[in-house]
């Protein structure tokens, strides 16, 4: 039983691109969270969603961050003309059924902005 | 709304000795509480939580923790620790509240166990 499967495992782009970042749940798992972890601090949540489903997202920044996550695929958390404050590490977390006291996280997507 | 203080951000202690990382909490309302290991370039690992019940909690590689309501601490203990046990530990904290989906977590404690 995989878990929880994030990819890619380094990202690096250059200011004004765009970051495509994915997350495969846990099998059997339709919840999945984005936390971002900034150089020398915590888990900040981001994002909670369900499949074709936004449910939490006042973690995100209000502008060029985006989550979807679809009835087929992954969940993709995509961050639009980056800059430099956005290198962080990015996780991904999934859950049965909303249980926020059983999150498997991934092992997360490392932002480099050049 | 909730926030979590770790109060060493780093830890350095002698294999076979015993460890404690502090974590201290603050909330309006009831909560759930977990400690999380990260170990270099991995994701976060459950050690434990606590939910209800006895507030004496037992997780993973020897970890326990306590859960003191009036002092709004959960702290992290391992009577004699390991060269493995090298890693991020996380403290976290979720309100008991319906509807309520994401965890608070603490800055983090770095532990270094020196041979």
């Amino acid at each position: 039983n995989a878990g929880v499967m994030q990819n890619p495992r380094h990202l690096v782009r250059r200011r004004g691109q765009e970051a495509r970042l994915r997350c495969s749940p846990m099998k059997g798992h339709s919840h999945v969270y984005w936390y971002r972890q900034l150089p020398e601090e915590g888990l900040k949540f981001m994002v909670y969603l369900q499949k074709e489903n936004i449910i939490d997202e006042s973690g995100m920044p209000k502008e060029r961050f985006s989550a979807e996550f679809p009835k087929e695929g992954p969940s993709i958390l995509r961050i639009q003309q980056v800059v430099r404050g956005d290198s962080a590490a990015y996780f991904c977390a999934s859950s049965p059924a909303g249980f926020r006291e059983k999150l498997f996280f991934g092992s997360g997507t490392q932002l480099s902005v050049l | 709304a909730q926030s979590v203080t770790q109060l060493d951000s780093q830890v350095p202690v002698f294999e076979e000795a015993p460890v404690e990382l502090r974590c201290n909490y603050s909330s309006s309302v009831s909560v759930y509480l977990f400690w999380y290991v990260q170990y270099p370039n991995q994701g976060l690992q459950l050690l434990l939580k606590y939910l209800s019940g006895s507030t004496l909690v037992k997780g993973i590689n020897g970890f326990e923790a306590e859960f003191n309501k009036s002092q709004t601490s959960f702290h992290l203990r391992k009577p004699s620790v390991h060269i493995s046990d090298t890693a991020e530990y996380f403290c976290a904290v979720t309100p008991i509240i319906q509807g309520a989906q994401k965890l608070v977590f603490g800055q983090g404690t770095r532990l270094t166990i020196n041979p």
